[in-house]
């Protein structure tokens, strides 16, 4: 199994700051098969960015995603209030498919 | 508009059984693999179980150890979850997905408790 590690687990910034996180892979995994999505409090999950680096219909140029093998990284360029949010990364290279425990981007 | 409208949550008691539901519109449902994704209060995302466009192909989660089963009727643009021996760990918010988890239905509750 594919474990995905999330860090860190906490962000705490204000609007207008750069957020970086971090999803750390316990082995490699296709770039085509990582995304990152985003959840707010009493919703579904929205998908921010498939295949590492692709945003998602509708998901503004601030979010970006990059990396490969092992090591991904979500970054918001510079947060908005509706981006305080967790967010997840997750695998379907490989089953069984795999989460990332989660971070949460938290108003300073 | 693609739509995912999941239903047959509830309040189940331990051992009992329990089937999911989730019907798909605006797009050509049996062109797509699908998964079943569950969240326990609090806590984080954790992938249940996919299934392939035709159904040839099924995976679940090693923790389920065989209660759950997924189904697809593409005729009805409909993906099952038939659950059963439930346990007090499988109350959750339980949500299908699209694919490659571009869509999501909103979820559905389901409760296990005596």
């Amino acid at each position: 199994e594919i474990v995905l590690t999330q860090s860190p687990g906490t962000l705490s910034l204000s609007p207008g700051e750069r957020a970086t996180l971090s999803c750390r892979a316990s082995q490699s995994v296709s770039s085509t098969y990582l995304g990152w999505s985003q959840q707010k409090p009493g919703q579904a999950p929205r998908l921010l960015i498939y295949g590492a680096s692709t945003r998602a219909t509708g998901i503004p140029d601030r979010f970006s995603g990059s990396g490969s093998g092992t090591d991904f990284t979500l970054t918001i360029s510079r947060l908005e209030p509706e981006d305080f949010a967790v967010y997840y990364c997750q695998q379907y290279d490989s089953s069984p498919q795999t989460f990332g425990q989660g971070t949460k981007v938290e108003i300073k | 508009e693609v739509q995912l409208v999941e239903s047959g949550g509830g309040l189940v008691r331990p051992g009992g059984s329990l089937r999911l539901s989730c019907t798909a519109s605006g797009f050509t449902f049996s062109s797509y693999t699908m998964n079943w994704v569950r969240q326990a209060p609090g806590k984080g995302l954790e992938w249940v179980s996919s299934i392939s466009s035709t159904g040839s192909y099924i995976y679940y989660a090693d923790s389920l150890k065989g209660r759950f089963t997924i189904s697809r009727d593409n005729a009805k643009n409909s993906l099952y979850l038939q659950m059963n021996s439930l346990r007090a760990e499988d109350t959750a918010v339980y949500y299908c997905a699209r694919g490659g988890y571009d869509y999501w239905g909103q979820g559905t509750l389901v409760t296990v408790s005596s």
